[in-house]
């Protein structure tokens, strides 16, 4: 099994629409959670970091669920500029050690 | 800071021959990672740093492939021989003390 693992897609949703993907991670000593984006042929950037509690940043909303050992990720009212692959990321406590799930591609549509 | 220098931007080499990818960390920055990205594999760890130091190397494919990082401010990934197998974008990415994650721009090596 893959320590961390996503959906691949794509998704394909109208503008507008909310769409939401899932991450798994394998190890519960797991301690760091973040969401990255990465567009075409481009390097992957920081979305956002997962906190226990969840956090939101405008239209995204990320989620923390420990005891199933997932992170999700919500994005609402989707434009255009959001089609692009997400990547969620997990961190081990005591390491520096970032694994990245093979990513999500999300696709939307005008 | 200019971030995480990776160079060359594009490698062509053909099959056996030596291949180097450098890559320039953020200044300050205390843990480097090199990742391999294929279509079939995703993002890939293959080795990361903490402090100059390779902490995990388990990500590394084969004997063929190496690293170093002889200074905080300079890492090498090789491979020797190279195969075409080996085709796909390499990214460094550098962190302070498990914060963000800031990657290269990427250097994307095809063997022929």
């Amino acid at each position: 099994r893959k320590e961390v693992e996503q959906d691949p897609g794509p998704f394909n949703v109208p503008e507008g629409a909310t769409v939401a993907f899932n991450c798994t991670y394998s190890n519960s000593a797991s301690q760091s959670f973040f969401w990255y984006r990465q567009d075409c042929r481009k390097e992957p950037k920081l979305l956002m970091s997962v906190y226990s509690s969840g956090n939101e940043d405008g239209r995204f909303t990320a989620q923390l669920n420990r005891a199933s050992q997932y992170i999700s990720l919500l994005i609402r009212d989707s434009k255009l500029s959001d089609s692009a692959t997400y990547l969620c990321v997990v961190s081990t406590s005591g390491t520096y050690k970032y694994i990245f799930g093979t990513g999500t591609r999300l696709k939307v549509l005008a | 800071d200019a971030g995480v220098i990776q160079s060359p931007r594009h490698e062509v080499t053909e099959m056996g021959q030596e291949v180097t990818l450098r890559c320039k960390p953020i200044s300050g920055h205390n843990s480097l990672f090199w990742y391999r990205q294929t279509m079939m594999r995703g993002l890939e760890l293959l080795i990361y740093f903490n402090n100059n130091v390779p902490i995990d190397d388990s990500g590394m494919p084969e004997d063929r492939f190496s690293a170093k990082m002889p200074n905080a401010s300079f890492s090498t990934l090789k491979i020797q021989p190279s195969e075409p197998r080996d085709s796909a974008v390499y990214f460094c990415a550098s962190i302070l003390e498990g914060t963000e994650a800031f990657f290269g721009q990427g250097t994307r090596l095809t063997v022929v």
